[in-house]
């Protein structure tokens, strides 16, 4: 079946470092590709999102490329700030047998914390 | 424009009772898909509607029921409450164009305390 794998949290880093999260999928047919980002006591935002092979997905500093050959979608942010610091999860969307589909399948979360 | 509004935010109910959470989607989006949250198990899928049918289920038991009204508003339901149901329940939201989602719009969430 569909699945995420997302690194272990917690990522602690001091502010302007370089953050990178990993994340691989599993998924049959030709998935979309998301980041969420949650802060304490909110619901899920989108970060960024890409939906084919090589595009890559932007916002706020952050990217991510989806790799089919290697079925990865890393996060990556050159400098981190302090209000950097909350959940991030990766997610995947793909077609089921009826169709399109809304069915998000998450990663476990990493939890980022940016020191200053 | 309007984000998704989920109400209440908070709920504490006792072990056997039900409850009814709602979700409001933003206007012109008419697919609007449930999640549960917790330590545990992290983000699973409950289920999603479109134009007031089921369009996918998770793997939850028959105590975790929806429902999607006209004007894309949607309920969900959970009965004979069990300790373990406590979570917090995301609502999303999609709008659907040239049959494809787009991206999902995440409520606040409903923070259920069973006890």
């Amino acid at each position: 079946g569909n699945s995420v794998t997302q690194m272990e949290g917690p990522v602690t880093l001091s502010e302007e470092a370089f953050l990178t999260i990993n994340c691989t999928y599993t998924a049959t047919g030709y998935p979309s590709l998301f980041w969420y980002v949650q802060y304490p006591g909110e619901g899920l935002q989108l970060l960024l999102k890409a939906t084919k092979a090589d595009d890559k997905g932007s916002n706020k500093g952050f990217e991510a490329t989806y790799r089919k050959e290697t079925t990865s979608f890393h996060l990556e942010k050159g400098s981190v700030q302090v209000s950097d610091s909350a959940v991030y999860f990766c997610a995947l969307s793909a077609p089921g047998y009826g169709g399109a589909t809304n069915k998000l399948i998450f990663g476990t979360g990493t939890l980022l914390a940016v020191q200053p | 424009k309007a984000g998704v509004t989920q109400t209440p935010r908070y709920l504490i109910k006792t072990r056997g009772q039900q409850v009814t959470l709602s979700c409001s989607p933003i206007s012109g989006h008419r697919s609007v898909s449930w999640y549960q949250q917790t330590p545990g198990q992290g983000l699973q899928f409950l289920f999603e509607y479109f134009s007031e049918t089921q369009r996918n289920k998770g793997n939850f038991p028959g105590r975790f029921s929806g429902r999607q009204f006209s004007n894309s508003r949607s309920e969900m339901n959970v009965s004979t409450l069990e300790l373990g149901d406590s979570a917090l329940y995301l609502c999303a939201s999609s709008l659907v164009y040239r049959g494809q989602n787009t991206e999902a719009f995440f409520g606040q969430g409903t923070r259920l305390t069973v006890v």
